[in-house]
């Protein structure tokens, strides 16, 4: 267990839908990451939140949306959903000391 | 833009069969080289940070080393149990942010 927590493990949803992904960074961590990782493009950074606050975005689709929450989970909001949105979703997490990246499990998101 | 490129994108040794996993990447100031293991429908796992050229880090069959343009992760006498995608990563300077930027990873196979 790498503390980060993700849910759910495994999501099934039609074209049009729109789905939330859910993560708990570990204890003490401010910053949460997002990740897409599918087969022909690897992992590509989406979205990174610091303390509740959007820091930075990478390759973000406009109909996809995150949050931080004052609790500092974070939601990975995925709306009109396309089959090739079929992915898996890594969050990430990192301490205040720049340490290293932790990842967690995954959300494994199919479309059909 | 920063790039990262792993080569080769698979290989198969046999078990004890010594080998090399290259990452050239480009940045406009590195702000750390990461590797990566990642299981089958699992997260990324932290193996290696490195800072400068000319660093190197240990962990148990594992080494990685760092010049001004690539990264070699070497494995020395490796187990059915190395078999994994090692994935490398780097972090830039510059802005807020500091998400990651992945290779595509190496495939590797060790046959018992």
């Amino acid at each position: 267990d790498s503390g980060v927590t993700q849910t759910p493990k495994h999501l099934i949803t039609a074209t049009g839908q729109r789905v939330t992904l859910r993560c708990s960074p570990r204890s003490g961590d401010l910053s949460v990451y997002w990740y897409q990782q599918s087969l022909d493009q690897g992992l590509q950074f989406l979205i990174q939140y610091y303390n509740g606050e959007e820091r930075a975005k990478g390759n973000i689709l406009e109909r996809f949306s995150a949050q931080q929450f004052p609790d500092l989970h974070s939601e990975l909001n995925l709306s009109s959903l396309e089959l090739g949105d079929s992915a898996l979703y890594f969050c990430a997490s990192r301490d205040s000391a720049g340490g290293g990246y932790t990842f967690g499990s995954g959300t494994r998101l199919t479309v059909v | 833009e920063d790039q990262v490129t792993q080569s080769p994108e698979a290989l198969r040794l046999q078990e004890g069969e010594s080998s090399s996993l290259n990452c050239s990447y480009t940045v406009s100031g590195l702000r750390g080289l990461f590797w990566y293991r990642q299981d089958p429908g699992k997260g990324p796992e932290f193996l290696f940070t490195l800072y400068s050229a000319g660093e190197e880090k240990e962990k148990e069959r594992l080494k990685a080393t760092l010049t001004k343009k690539e990264s070699f992760l070497h494995i020395t006498a490796p187990k059915p149990e190395d078999s994994a995608t090692y994935l490398c990563a780097v972090r830039a300077k510059g802005g807020g942010a500091d998400g990651l930027t992945f290779g595509k990873g190496t495939h590797l196979i060790i046959q018992p």
